[in-house]
């Protein structure tokens, strides 16, 4: 079955730090690979997303490049800020049906 | 544009009595999720609709829990009895449809605990 594995948390940095979220997955076929973003009371936010090969997603600062080989989607950001700190997971779904796969999800605290 | 809603967004009840969620998805999304999200791990799909049918129900718990989506909208979970493993977060999504790269719009779930 797909599966999603995390980097073990949690992450704390301090302002203007780079961050790597490491993620690596098991599925078969052509997952497309997501990452969510859970702040502190809400709910989870869709952050950036890759639906084939090489291809990369990008929002607010944080990249994820799609490496088949490796099957990794790492999270990266060159300079974290503290409205950063939040809970970050990896997920996938296969091209055939979309039930999300999550990671267990990393807890990031970045302070000032 | 509103987002998916939910209700309670807590509950505290006592071991085997019922409780019941309610999520209503942003207009016009044809897929509806319910996801159990435990302490300290990620969100793990419980049932899936297709406008009223449920088409992905295999980890739902169905001596317990039950699910509905009446004419394709809005959505109840119901768990009955409730036991003290049910405490979790409950999560509702939806999307336009069930395309793997879809984008599916969560909900801030419903926090449950069991005494």
């Amino acid at each position: 079955g797909n599966s999603v594995t995390q980097m073990e948390g949690p992450v704390t940095l301090s302002e203007e730090a780079f961050l790597t979220i490491n993620c690596t997955y098991t599925a078969t076929g052509y997952p497309s690979l997501f990452w969510y973003v859970q702040y502190p009371g809400e709910g989870l936010q869709l952050l950036l997303k890759a639906t084939k090969a090489d291809d990369k997603g990008s929002n607010k600062g944080f990249e994820a490049t799609y490496r088949k080989e490796t099957t990794s989607f790492h999270l990266e950001k060159g300079s974290v800020q503290v409205s950063d700190s939040a809970v970050y997971f990896c997920a996938l779904t296969q091209t055939s049906g979309s039930r999300l796969t999550f990671g267990e999800g990393t807890q990031l605290t970045v302070n000032p | 544009e509103a987002g998916v809603v939910q209700s309670p967004r807590y509950k505290i009840i006592e071991k085997k009595q019922p409780v019941a969620f309610w999520c209503n998805p942003i207009s016009g999304h044809n897929t509806l999720y319910w996801y159990l999200q435990n302490l300290g791990q990620g969100p793990e799909l419980l049932i899936r609709y297709e406008n009223e049918e449920a088409v992905d129900d295999s980890q739902l718990p169905k001596d317990r829990f039950s699910a509905e989506r009446l004419k394709g909208v809005d959505s109840t979970l119901k768990i009955q009895p409730a036991e003290l493993g049910d405490s979790a977060v409950y999560l509702c999504a939806s999307s336009l449809d069930a395309g793997g790269h879809n984008e599916q719009f969560f909900g801030p779930g419903t926090r449950l605990t069991v005494l």
